[in-house]
Protein backbone atom coordinates (compact mmCIF):
# COMPACT_ATOMS: atom_id res chain seq x y z
CA UNK A 1 0.00 0.00 0.00
CA UNK A 2 1.08 3.26 -0.84
CA UNK A 3 2.37 5.62 1.67
CA UNK A 4 3.38 9.39 1.37
CA UNK A 5 4.82 11.87 4.09
CA UNK A 6 5.67 15.42 3.42
CA UNK A 7 8.60 17.02 5.00
CA UNK A 8 9.90 20.27 4.93
CA UNK A 9 9.68 23.97 7.14
CA UNK A 10 6.93 24.53 9.54
CA UNK A 11 7.74 28.18 9.52
CA UNK A 12 8.31 30.35 6.65
CA UNK A 13 8.83 34.24 6.24
CA UNK A 14 5.97 36.21 4.54
CA UNK A 15 7.46 37.54 0.68
CA UNK A 16 9.77 34.16 0.69
CA UNK A 17 9.41 31.07 -0.54
CA UNK A 18 7.62 27.79 0.55
CA UNK A 19 9.29 24.40 -0.11
CA UNK A 20 7.77 20.88 0.71
CA UNK A 21 8.78 17.19 -0.33
CA UNK A 22 6.59 14.57 -0.52
CA UNK A 23 7.95 10.87 -0.02
CA UNK A 24 6.66 8.07 -1.64
CA UNK A 25 7.13 4.02 -0.11
CA UNK A 26 5.20 1.32 -1.21
CA UNK A 27 5.39 1.62 -4.53
CA UNK A 28 7.11 3.61 -7.88
CA UNK A 29 6.51 7.54 -8.08
CA UNK A 30 6.91 6.64 -12.18
CA UNK A 31 3.82 4.57 -12.56
CA UNK A 32 1.76 5.58 -15.31
CA UNK A 33 -1.21 4.97 -13.15
CA UNK A 34 -1.00 7.82 -11.51
CA UNK A 35 -0.55 11.49 -10.87
CA UNK A 36 1.20 13.03 -7.57
CA UNK A 37 -0.80 16.24 -5.89
CA UNK A 38 -0.44 18.69 -3.49
CA UNK A 39 -3.91 19.97 -1.73
CA UNK A 40 -3.94 22.53 1.23
CA UNK A 41 -6.32 23.77 4.06
CA UNK A 42 -6.42 26.58 5.49
CA UNK A 43 -7.02 26.88 9.63
CA UNK A 44 -10.80 25.43 9.74
CA UNK A 45 -11.66 25.82 5.84
CA UNK A 46 -11.85 23.48 3.38
CA UNK A 47 -9.47 21.88 0.69
CA UNK A 48 -7.97 23.49 -1.75
CA UNK A 49 -6.32 21.52 -4.63
CA UNK A 50 -2.87 23.30 -5.77
CA UNK A 51 -1.37 21.38 -8.15
CA UNK A 52 -0.11 17.77 -9.68
CA UNK A 53 2.31 16.16 -11.90
CA UNK A 54 2.86 13.15 -13.75
CA UNK A 55 6.08 11.05 -13.50
CA UNK A 56 7.40 12.44 -16.95
CA UNK A 57 6.92 15.94 -15.60
CA UNK A 58 3.58 17.05 -16.80
CA UNK A 59 2.17 19.41 -14.13
CA UNK A 60 -1.38 21.20 -14.01
CA UNK A 61 -1.90 23.95 -11.59
CA UNK A 62 -4.78 25.52 -9.68
CA UNK A 63 -5.33 28.89 -12.06
CA UNK A 64 -5.49 30.89 -8.78
CA UNK A 65 -2.19 29.74 -7.60
CA UNK A 66 -0.13 29.26 -10.84
CA UNK A 67 2.11 32.36 -10.92
CA UNK A 68 3.49 31.10 -7.67
CA UNK A 69 3.55 27.44 -7.75
CA UNK A 70 6.24 25.07 -8.80
CA UNK A 71 6.06 21.21 -8.70
CA UNK A 72 8.38 18.93 -9.41
CA UNK A 73 9.47 15.12 -9.38
CA UNK A 74 12.76 13.31 -9.06
CA UNK A 75 12.05 9.80 -10.02
CA UNK A 76 15.66 8.70 -8.71
CA UNK A 77 14.58 9.88 -4.56
CA UNK A 78 10.74 8.30 -5.46
CA UNK A 79 9.73 12.03 -3.95
CA UNK A 80 7.75 15.08 -5.58
CA UNK A 81 7.96 19.15 -4.01
CA UNK A 82 6.41 21.89 -3.77
CA UNK A 83 7.59 25.57 -4.40
CA UNK A 84 5.08 28.68 -3.44
CA UNK A 85 6.70 31.73 -4.05
CA UNK A 86 6.31 35.10 -2.24
CA UNK A 87 4.37 33.72 0.49
CA UNK A 88 1.72 35.75 3.12
CA UNK A 89 -0.07 34.83 5.89
CA UNK A 90 -3.27 33.41 3.67
CA UNK A 91 -0.78 30.90 2.55
CA UNK A 92 -0.70 29.38 6.40
CA UNK A 93 -2.39 25.84 5.89
CA UNK A 94 -1.75 21.94 6.38
CA UNK A 95 -0.44 20.89 3.62
CA UNK A 96 -1.04 17.58 2.13
CA UNK A 97 0.42 15.54 -0.25
CA UNK A 98 -1.61 12.58 -2.10
CA UNK A 99 -1.57 9.81 -4.57
CA UNK A 100 -4.18 10.87 -7.72
CA UNK A 101 -6.20 8.57 -9.89
CA UNK A 102 -8.86 11.03 -10.59
CA UNK A 103 -9.53 11.15 -7.08
CA UNK A 104 -6.92 11.23 -4.52
CA UNK A 105 -6.39 7.53 -3.40
CA UNK A 106 -3.69 8.25 -0.50
CA UNK A 107 -3.42 10.89 1.54
CA UNK A 108 0.06 12.28 3.70
CA UNK A 109 -0.25 13.22 6.87
CA UNK A 110 -0.25 16.72 6.59
CA UNK A 111 2.03 19.31 7.60
CA UNK A 112 1.28 22.68 8.96
CA UNK A 113 3.16 25.19 7.42
CA UNK A 114 2.94 28.54 9.15
CA UNK A 115 3.88 32.05 7.37
CA UNK A 116 4.87 34.45 10.00
CA UNK A 117 7.65 36.78 10.61
CA UNK B 1 -13.52 26.76 -13.73
CA UNK B 2 -16.31 24.43 -12.33
CA UNK B 3 -17.81 25.44 -9.05
CA UNK B 4 -18.80 22.70 -6.24
CA UNK B 5 -21.64 23.81 -3.64
CA UNK B 6 -22.18 21.67 -0.50
CA UNK B 7 -25.11 22.06 1.41
CA UNK B 8 -26.14 22.18 3.94
CA UNK B 9 -23.11 23.48 5.68
CA UNK B 10 -23.43 21.84 9.25
CA UNK B 11 -25.47 19.00 9.79
CA UNK B 12 -26.88 18.15 13.12
CA UNK B 13 -28.16 14.32 13.26
CA UNK B 14 -28.74 11.86 15.87
CA UNK B 15 -26.62 8.65 16.27
CA UNK B 16 -28.97 5.63 14.22
CA UNK B 17 -31.19 8.61 12.07
CA UNK B 18 -29.87 8.79 8.24
CA UNK B 19 -27.63 11.76 6.90
CA UNK B 20 -28.16 13.33 3.60
CA UNK B 21 -25.34 15.62 2.42
CA UNK B 22 -25.69 17.48 -1.20
CA UNK B 23 -23.25 18.31 -3.66
CA UNK B 24 -24.04 20.71 -6.39
CA UNK B 25 -21.83 21.37 -10.00
CA UNK B 26 -21.94 24.83 -11.68
CA UNK B 27 -21.85 22.38 -14.67
CA UNK B 28 -22.36 19.05 -15.57
CA UNK B 29 -19.53 16.63 -14.46
CA UNK B 30 -21.48 13.15 -15.69
CA UNK B 31 -20.52 10.76 -13.13
CA UNK B 32 -16.77 12.56 -11.99
CA UNK B 33 -17.09 12.77 -8.55
CA UNK B 34 -15.68 11.58 -5.68
CA UNK B 35 -16.70 11.93 -1.62
CA UNK B 36 -14.17 12.26 0.94
CA UNK B 37 -14.33 12.22 4.89
CA UNK B 38 -12.52 14.05 6.86
CA UNK B 39 -12.00 13.68 10.81
CA UNK B 40 -10.31 16.32 13.32
CA UNK B 41 -6.19 16.20 13.10
CA UNK B 42 -6.91 13.38 9.89
CA UNK B 43 -6.47 13.65 6.52
CA UNK B 44 -9.14 13.14 4.04
CA UNK B 45 -10.20 9.63 3.15
CA UNK B 46 -11.81 8.80 -0.25
CA UNK B 47 -15.34 6.93 0.33
CA UNK B 48 -16.98 7.29 -2.85
CA UNK B 49 -15.70 7.95 -6.57
CA UNK B 50 -17.89 7.49 -10.02
CA UNK B 51 -20.52 9.40 -8.06
CA UNK B 52 -21.38 5.78 -6.54
CA UNK B 53 -18.89 3.15 -6.00
CA UNK B 54 -17.77 2.87 -2.19
CA UNK B 55 -13.81 2.58 -1.90
CA UNK B 56 -11.73 -0.20 -0.62
CA UNK B 57 -13.01 -0.54 2.95
CA UNK B 58 -15.89 1.82 3.19
CA UNK B 59 -18.43 0.34 4.78
CA UNK B 60 -21.87 -0.48 2.86
CA UNK B 61 -24.05 2.28 5.34
CA UNK B 62 -22.06 5.21 2.87
CA UNK B 63 -23.80 5.77 -0.34
CA UNK B 64 -23.37 7.92 -3.18
CA UNK B 65 -25.70 8.49 -5.75
CA UNK B 66 -26.52 11.36 -8.70
CA UNK B 67 -24.97 12.70 -11.91
CA UNK B 68 -24.64 15.88 -14.04
CA UNK B 69 -24.64 18.70 -11.45
CA UNK B 70 -26.69 16.93 -8.51
CA UNK B 71 -25.14 14.56 -6.45
CA UNK B 72 -26.11 12.89 -2.92
CA UNK B 73 -24.16 11.32 -0.07
CA UNK B 74 -26.05 9.47 2.56
CA UNK B 75 -24.90 7.57 5.56
CA UNK B 76 -27.83 5.52 6.38
CA UNK B 77 -27.49 5.01 10.08
CA UNK B 78 -25.10 7.23 11.94
CA UNK B 79 -22.49 5.74 14.16
CA UNK B 80 -20.24 7.76 16.28
CA UNK B 81 -17.36 7.76 14.05
CA UNK B 82 -19.16 9.24 11.23
CA UNK B 83 -19.27 12.39 12.90
CA UNK B 84 -16.90 14.28 10.49
CA UNK B 85 -16.59 16.94 7.75
CA UNK B 86 -17.70 15.49 4.02
CA UNK B 87 -15.47 16.81 0.57
CA UNK B 88 -17.34 16.31 -2.64
CA UNK B 89 -14.91 16.68 -5.65
CA UNK B 90 -15.42 16.77 -9.24
CA UNK B 91 -12.54 15.32 -12.00
CA UNK B 92 -14.87 15.73 -14.97
CA UNK B 93 -12.51 18.03 -16.09
CA UNK B 94 -8.93 16.86 -15.47
CA UNK B 95 -6.69 17.28 -16.62
CA UNK B 96 -6.14 20.38 -16.20
CA UNK B 97 -8.34 20.77 -13.10
CA UNK B 98 -9.98 19.58 -10.00
CA UNK B 99 -12.11 21.46 -7.42
CA UNK B 100 -13.62 20.44 -4.50
CA UNK B 101 -16.71 21.65 -2.62
CA UNK B 102 -16.84 23.68 1.14
CA UNK B 103 -17.60 20.67 3.13
CA UNK B 104 -20.11 19.55 5.07
CA UNK B 105 -20.37 19.04 9.08
CA UNK B 106 -21.85 16.53 10.41
CA UNK B 107 -22.40 17.14 13.98
CA UNK B 108 -23.69 15.26 16.86
CA UNK B 109 -27.53 16.41 17.55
Amino acid sequence: QLQLQESGPGLVKPSETLSLTCTVSGGSISSSSYYWGWIRQPPGKGLEWIGSIYYSGSTYYNPSLKSRVTISVDTSKNQFSLKLSSVTAADTAVYYCACLDLYFDYWGQGTLVTVSS
Amino acid sequence: EIVMTQSPATLSVSPGERATLSCRASQSVSSNLAWYQQKPGQAPRLLIYGASTRATGIPARFSGSGSGTEFTLTISSLQSEDFAVYYCQQYNNWPPALTFGGGTKVEIK
